[in-house]
């Protein structure tokens, strides 16, 4: 597509649940990032694919959050049994990638809340 | 992990001002980009800049990346211009950003 595109917008969920936050990357583009965003901060690092392989997923903050790219496109971040504190945007942007970042292009995020 | 910070974190403009926005970081990076917030919360890539100077319109970008700094220029600001506007770079030791604390730039008319 032309742009990077997260679905949903706004997910309100009971706690304990179990949400999945979708994102689809700008077409061609290797490298896709998952962020969360907490409210008056900068976004912070969860995890990377490169195709469909995670790179890096130091950012999880716990096993909870799990995240996958089984065809090397689209992408889903799950979060089982939420918390309070999961509460946040959650953000992607893709990049060409291929050796460096690249260019990242950001999504217009979930914005996640749990009552 | 490399550290970010911005300053100032919060700025009010009169439109038709112009301001410098300032981003040091603690180590050498493979690259530097800046980035707005809108108020709808859309973050859009402003300039990808590892070294010299970019321009774009009324905006424009200088990485030092000897001295470990970058500056956003915003000339002649409009009210559009109004948000967040993050420093965000890519170290050496992977491939992700590492984003600063942000400057929260209000331009009033």
């Amino acid at each position: 597509g032309a742009g990077v595109s997260q679905s949903p917008r706004y997910k309100v969920t009971k706690r304990g649940q179990d949400v999945a936050l979708r994102c689809d990357p700008i077409s061609g583009h290797v490298s896709l990032y998952w962020y969360r965003q907490a409210l008056g901060q900068g976004p912070e690092f969860l995890t990377y694919f490169n195709y469909e392989a995670q790179q890096d997923k130091s950012g999880l903050p716990n096993d909870r959050f799990s995240a996958e790219r089984p065809e090397g496109s689209i992408s889903t971040l799950t979060i089982q049994r939420t918390e309070q504190r999961d509460s946040a945007m959650y953000r992607c942007a893709s990049s060409l990638g291929g050796g460096g970042m690249g260019r990242a292009f950001f999504g217009q995020g979930t914005r996640l809340t749990v009552v | 992990g490399i550290q970010v910070e911005q300053s100032p974190p919060d700025l009010i403009l009169q439109e038709g001002a112009n301001s410098t926005l300032r981003c040091n970081f603690s180590d050498s990076v493979n690259n530097l980009q800046w980035f707005h917030q809108n108020p709808w919360g859309q973050l859009i890539n402003l300039f990808y800049i590892p070294s010299g100077t970019k321009q774009n319109g009324r905006l424009s970008a200088t990485t030092v990346a000897t001295e470990r700094y970058s500056l956003l220029y915003i000339s002649s600001s409009q009210t559009t211009d109004s948000g967040v506007y993050f420093c965000a770079v890519e170290d050496n030791a992977g491939n992700m950003l590492t984003f600063g604390g942000g400057t929260r730039l209000m331009v009033k008319p």
